[in-house]
């Protein structure tokens, strides 16, 4: 198994660009996240999903939206992207037991 | 929402030294773990620990569900510890993991 998947690793966006982060999860997991890091703090949740179909907003979902019609895939569009978006972006998921498995991220530059 | 305070904020050690992480979390919890961002920013998990102790190697945790606490122990410290530490829980009405700020540790040879 890859696991959780995450392209691409690293962008540059102009402001007002737009982009879709990928992820994909080969685990047949049901769950699935998207969090945010800033710079030295910890991740804070953007958009979670518990199966196909089924979106739910987190702590900070202003600017992005989601989609799920796979269980194995969990795209995160930005429309207009700000300076404020600039971040490292991590996606996880989980089986229905409760351990959450991260991918290697996505570095966001906004400028 | 649950609040979930990390100490110390920095850690700096020399090789071979042993160290103890806290967490603290002020609600019950459904799910506690432990991560290492080592310094290329990758999540490693080390342990789903919402109970009891766990040994791996070098690193143990130790969740109090009762005390709202937990602990991470490393011994023999060694450069590749090195990175930012996080704990990070569930809440018990909750399905995403809330993080704690992290500990930063440098182990220097």
């Amino acid at each position: 198994n890859a696991g959780v998947t995450q392209t691409p690793k690293f962008r540059i966006l102009k402001i007002g660009q737009s982009m879709t982060l990928q992820c994909t999860q080969d685990m047949n997991h049901n769950y699935m996240y998207w969090y945010r890091q800033d710079p030295g703090m910890g991740l804070k949740l953007i958009y979670y999903s518990v199966g196909a179909g089924i979106t739910d907003k987190g702590e900070v979902p202003n600017g992005y939206n989601v989609s799920r019609s796979t269980t194995e895939d969990f795209p995160l569009r930005l429309e207009l992207a700000a300076p404020s978006q600039t971040s490292v972006y991590f996606c996880a998921s989980r089986p229905r037991g409760p351990e959450q498995y991260f991918g290697p991220g996505t570095r966001l530059t906004v400028t | 929402g649950i609040q979930v305070e990390q100490s110390p904020p920095d850690l700096i050690l020399q090789e071979g030294a042993n160290s103890t992480l806290r967490c603290n979390f002020s609600d019950s919890v459904n799910n506690l773990q432990w991560f290492h961002q080592n310094p290329w920013g990758q999540l490693i998990n080390l342990f789903y620990i919402p109970s009891g102790t766990k040994q791996n190697g070098r690193l143990s945790a130790t969740t109090v569900a009762t005390e709202r606490y937990s602990l991470l122990y490393i011994s023999s410290s060694q450069t590749t510890d090195s990175g930012v530490y996080f704990c990070a829980v569930v809440p018990q009405a909750g399905t995403a993991l809330i993080f704690g700020k992290g500990t930063t540790l440098s182990v220097s040879s």
